[in-house]
């Protein structure tokens, strides 16, 4: 089945860091870019970063630049969004979806809430 | 940035009948590079549309993308109850890639 699916979410106090993955199956996972999209509770869509087929090129929104890093295992299929010094406006669903521009596969989601 | 503002916030609509959303983006789409997503409750975002007008695998053609330049259109033909949801267009012509805010397309 093609499908990603999220991990890693969870509570955490404002400061603190946290890794999300996703998982891919079903596709051929090194030949597309994937991006990291994010939607704070009750609010739209906030693209959040993206990167290359061989991890050589990463793009990211400027409120999180510095802070995320995205990376990925192409022989293990995965992604991941390694997030630091994280603010309550960080607090969203994180999704993992397959492409650089427009997103053709989403992954379900997984919570991230930062609070103190 | 470009901001890309939708209307109407929400729309009200019976089985049945046909919907028109609207894109509008603070500075030109390059490469008419916008994309819309339906999105239901607790559920991932879903493409519908891609290159202002190509429809995604799957896209029922009662889906229709539109526009150019700074204004854009989704119009849903013969509305059907799974089509009652949240629709966002996205812009992908420059970065940050950005999302409208939403249309709410509710059942009358």
């Amino acid at each position: 089945e093609v499908q990603l699916v999220e991990s890693g979410g969870d509570f955490v106090h404002p400061g603190e860091s946290l890794r999300l993955s996703c998982a891919a199956s079903g596709f051929n996972f090194g030949d597309f870019w994937m991006t990291w999209v994010r939607q704070a509770p009750g609010k739209g869509l906030e693209w959040v970063a993206n990167i290359n087929l061989d991890g050589s090129e990463k793009n990211y929104v400027d409120s999180v630049r510095g802070r995320f890093t995205i990376s990925r295992d192409n022989p293990k299929k995965s992604l991941s969004l390694q997030m630091e010094r994280l603010r309550g406006e960080d607090t969203a669903v994180y999704y993992c979806a397959r492409g650089a521009w427009n997103f053709d596969l989403w992954g379900q989601g997984t919570r991230v809430t930062v609070s103190s | 940035e470009i901001v890309l503002t939708q209307s109407p916030g929400t729309l009200s609509l019976s089985p049945g009948e046909g919907a028109t959303l609207s894109c509008r983006a603070s500075q030109s789409v390059s490469r008419s590079s916008l994309a819309w997503y339906q999105q239901k409750p607790g559920q991932a975002p879903k493409l519908l549309i891609y290159g202002t007008s190509s429809r995604a695998t799957g896209t029922p053609d009662r889906f229709r993308g539109s526009g150019s330049g700074t204004d854009f259109t989704l119009t849903i033909n013969r509305l059907g109850p799974d089509d009652f949801a949240v629709y966002y267009c996205q812009q992908y012509g420059s970065s940050p890639y950005t999302f409208g805010q939403g249309t709410k397309l509710e059942i009358k």
